[in-house]
């Protein structure tokens, strides 16, 4: 059966470090990845989406890498700021059709000024 | 444009009692989806509607849970009677179509977060 793994621990982090978060997969090929962003209290708000023949794709602080080969997607925070303090959730498309997301466990990330 | 409602915001109820879900998506977009997300995990897809079709209930236990979305606008989920495992935040999202989706993401409710007891 598919699944998607994402480091359960949570990552502590210096302010104005990089914050690199994996999200690894197995069984399938997905045609694209989407990151997530959740705070406590509410829903996932939607940050980047890389398709399978993309390696990178960046927007303002954030970077996402795609493997196909690995089966594995980095993201990446730059600069972090406190305010990037969060639980970052990716989420594959497990059917072709394109109509069924399906989410890995998250990853919390906690920026310490 | 407005966001993704849903209430209420809280629910707690005992064992084997029901209760039931709203969501109302952003006007115009055809697709709707229902979460599950239990403490600590990811969501889990329970239901996606088209318009008012149902695509997709293959994870939703139907045994005890039922959803609908009349007129192809807002949604109800219902639960009864509700099981102590069903304590979680149940997340409606909306897109577009199932292609906008795929490709801007889906956008979420802040949930309604139920506990049983």
């Amino acid at each position: 059966s598919q699944k998607i793994e994402q480091n359960s621990e949570a990552l502590n982090i210096q302010e104005g470090k990089t914050a690199t978060l994996t999200c690894n997969y197995t069984n399938y090929s997905p045609a694209y990845l989407q990151w997530y962003r959740q705070d406590p209290g509410r829903g996932p708000v939607f940050l980047l989406l890389i398709r399978e023949n993309e390696k990178e794709k960046r927007k303002e602080r954030l970077k996402v890498t795609f493997d196909t080969t690995l089966k594995q997607s980095l993201f990446h925070i730059t600069a972090s700021q406190p305010a990037d303090s969060a639980t970052y959730l990716c989420a594959l498309d497990m059917n072709t059709a394109g109509n069924k997301l399906t989410f890995g466990g998250g990853t919390r990330v906690l920026v310490k000024p | 444009e407005a966001g993704v409602a849903q209430s209420p915001r809280y629910k707690i109820i005992e064992k084997r009692q029901s209760v039931a879900f709203w969501c109302n998506p952003i006007s115009g977009h055809a697709t709707l989806y229902w979460y599950q997300q239990i403490l600590g995990q990811g969501p889990k897809l329970l239901i996606q509607f088209q318009n008012n079709g149902v695509v997709d209930d293959s994870q939703l236990p139907k045994d005890r849970f039922s959803a609908e979305r009349l007129k192809g606008v807002d949604s109800t989920l219902k639960i009864q009677p509700a099981k102590l495992e069903d304590s979680a935040v149940y997340l409606c999202a909306s897109s577009l179509d199932p292609t906008a989706g795929r490709d801007y993401g889906y956008t979420f409710g802040s949930g309604t977060r139920l506990t049983v007891v």
